[in-house]
């Protein structure tokens, strides 16, 4: 199985620029695709696609998120931070089954 | 809207059945593949299940092989995950989800809560 490795916290200030990393342990990309998506999970809620093909804003989504990468180095940024993001993010392979997800990176306000 | 409903969950013990289910609306439920994930209490998302857009194809994490089923009525415009010899470890919130234009997962219902206890 790919294993995705996430930081389990990070702290930002509002306003400024949170960036996620997620590792997995082989690459996720193809000749054509980056097969890397993020979602956010708020407390008590369900998750919702931010994210997808590494770079691809999905739909309703503001621009403040962004996501980049290829291989198996990929990043979710949010600029500017807000207090509405406060949330757990997770990243998601679809290079081969199983699919999997990261363990999550909790994104707190300092 | 697109809207995905899940009903079915509760208390079961290990060993026995149980059936989810997955209303859908809002979007032509025959023309996407649907998917459940999984959330163990505290812990992160876990893919269970995939099926075409015809329930032509089906596609399983290795630990629910052979004891779950995801199926799907398209006149209904529902999604079912049948669920035999039910163990401890499957405890979770299971989400029913639609699958992307790629093997992702577009949107989410509000999940239903399965406990696997004696």
């Amino acid at each position: 199985d790919i294993v995705l490795t996430q930081s389990p916290a990070l702290a930002v200030s509002l306003g400024q620029r949170a960036t996620i990393s997620c590792r997995a342990s082989q690459s996720v990309s193809t000749s054509s695709y980056n097969l890397m998506h993020w979602y956010q999970q708020k407390p008590g809620q369900q998750p919702k696609l931010l994210i997808y093909d590494a770079s691809n804003l999905a739909s309703s989504i503001p621009a403040r998120f962004s996501g980049s990468g290829s291989g198996t180095d990929f990043t979710l940024t949010i600029n500017p931070v807000q207090a509405d993001d406060i949330a757990t993010y997770y990243c998601q392979q679809s290079r081969e089954l199983p699919l999997t997800f990261g363990s999550g990176t909790k994104l707190e306000i300092k | 809207e697109v809207q995905l409903v899940e009903s079915g969950g509760g208390l079961v013990q290990p060993g026995r059945s149980m059936k989810l289910s997955c209303a859908a609306s809002g979007f032509t439920f025959s023309n996407y593949g649907m998917a459940w994930v999984r959330q163990a209490p505290t812990k992160g998302l876990e893919w269970v299940a995939t099926i075409s857009y015809d329930g032509s194809s089906t596609y399983y994490r290795d630990s629910v092989k052979g004891r779950f089923t995801i199926s799907r009525d398209n006149a209904k415009s529902t999604l079912y995950l049948q669920m035999n010899s039910l163990r401890s470890e499957d405890t979770a919130t299971y989400y029913c989800t639609r699958k992307g234009s790629g093997w992702y997962f577009d949107y989410w219902g509000q999940g239903v809560m399965v406990t696997v206890s004696s």
